[in-house]
């Protein structure tokens, strides 16, 4: 299984927006609608913050959504705030009830 | 509150084994699946493997096929992850994380450290 793919890295302005987008194929994203989304800061766990595609977990402020077309996730961050810079990671189901991740995105607020 | 501990890692040679272990607690253990998932230094994350809340089913990422098992106790509230036949390239931060309706991983451990060095 590969990894679905993602930018290396991405920037912006704080109270800018950025969008992150997760490329699979109809064995996992474009099959489904089980994508989620984790944020990871160095040396800590990674961190849901979108589940179902575009769903917010409790607590995870609106300034992230999700979204899909076919085989592309994207997650938008809007309102950039220098505690956003971190790691994203897309995440899908697959065909073989096994799952895949993105590669990561290492996202930078400038 | 939920809280997932991650213990079993460290130094190990090339070809041996080691039981990584994930202690829960703070939910219905035994309505969860359980994922681990891992995260070689400085890369991103992998998934591992996953087992149904009742040991129905186990699934292995390509990379786990034939040489990792994974196993629970429901009355521990503890998912075990079983490394075999251990390489340099299985050197990585194990986590474990629960499972929601199959759909994404909802608690995070802190992970432990495993290395495989000669």
């Amino acid at each position: 299984q590969s990894a679905l793919t993602q930018p290396a890295s991405v920037s912006g302005s704080p109270g800018q927006s950025i969008a992150i987008s997760c490329t699979g194929t109809g064995s996992d994203l474009g099959d489904y609608k089980y994508v989620s989304w984790y944020q990871q800061h160095p040396g800590k766990a990674p961190k849901l913050i979108i589940y179902d595609v575009s769903n917010r977990p409790s607590g995870v402020s609106d300034r992230f959504s999700g979204s899909k077309s076919g085989n592309t996730a994207s997650l938008t961050i809007s309102g950039l705030q220098a505690e956003d810079e971190a790691n994203y990671y897309c995440l899908s189901y697959t065909t073989t009830n096994t799952r895949v991740f993105g590669g990561g995105t290492r996202l930078t607020v400038l | 509150q939920v809280q997932l501990v991650e213990s079993g890692g460290g130094m190990v040679q090339p070809g041996k084994s080691l039981r990584l272990s994930c202690a829960v607690s703070g939910l219905k253990f035994r309505n969860y699946g359980m994922h681990w998932v891992r995260q070689a230094p400085g890369k991103g994350l992998e998934w591992v493997s996953f087992i149904r809340h009742d040991d129905s089913n186990r699934w292995y990422g390509d990379s786990a096929k034939g040489r990792f098992t994974v196993s629970r106790d429901n009355s521990r509230n503890m998912v075990f992850l079983q490394l075999t036949s251990l390489r340099a390239e299985d050197s990585a931060v194990y986590y474990c994380a629960t499972d929601r309706d199959d759909h994404y991983f909802d608690h995070w451990g802190q992970g432990t450290l495993v290395t495989v060095s000669s």
